[in-house]
């Protein structure tokens, strides 16, 4: 079974930088794709970005320019980054895997809390 | 891109069915058969419950169907049991090569 594990809970201030990952087991990582969902505190999910275990990226027009999603294959992991966080990027962060036939997420990682407050 | 538009709950008694609607555009939901749902337990991840409108995982109770219409996607649960309250989320592929959500409806089991 495939599993995503994402890094631990976050607290930082606002203009601070910030790199999130979700690193998935099993082999074939390269045939898979790895997404990245917001959920702020008592809402839905919020489709971020998508990557390909050869750095193929698609973002969603609300987050383009605002995070920025990258991969490192040789270690099965996944990275979501703020260059400078705002308080409104206070969250829950997912990823969430596609295999690369598939329209849908079929596997998540547990979640990232990100706190932002001064 | 605007997030496909669900209600914000639904409710029922043990037994019965409820039926959740998920409305889009010819640009996601009309465009593709590729709408899939998503069942969150509160503090929990997501978990994929129907996907490609209709078909469901290994291991998804068989009171859980997927329909769609137009641009009108719906999740159907039927003898709704206590452990279905939770909040569900639909999601469409979209001819800009992205993902949408639903606002997600909150079920509840009275």
């Amino acid at each position: 079974e495939v599993q995503l594990v994402q890094s631990g809970a976050e607290v930082k201030k606002p203009g601070e930088s910030l790199k999130i990952s979700c690193k998935g087991s099993g082999d074939n990582f390269i045939n898979y794709w790895i997404a990245w969902v917001r959920q702020m505190p008592g809402k839905g999910l919020e489709w971020m970005g998508i990557i390909s275990g050869d750095s193929d990226i698609r973002y969603s027009p609300s987050f383009q320019g605002q995070v920025t999603i990258s991969v490192d294959k040789s270690i099965r992991t996944a990275y979501l980054r703020w260059s400078s966080l705002k308080a409104s990027d206070t969250a829950m962060y997912y990823c969430a895997r596609r295999i690369s036939t598939a329209a849908y997420f079929d596997s998540w990682g547990q979640g990232t809390l990100v706190t932002v407050s001064s | 891109q605007s997030a496909l538009t669900q209600p914000a709950s639904v409710s029922g008694s043990p037994g019965q069915s409820i039926t959740i609607s998920c409305t889009g555009t010819s640009s996601d939901v009309g465009g593709y058969n590729y709408v899939s749902w998503y069942q969150q337990h509160p503090g929990k991840a997501p978990k994929l419950m129907i996907y490609d409108v209709s078909k469901r995982p290994s291991g998804v109770s068989n009171r859980i169907s997927g329909s769609k219409s137009g641009n009108t996607a719906s999740l159907t649960i039927s003898g709704l049991q206590g452990e279905d309250e939770a909040d569900y989320y639909c999601s469409s592929y979209t001819t800009s090569r992205t993902w949408l959500f639903g606002g997600g409806t909150k079920l509840t089991v009275v």
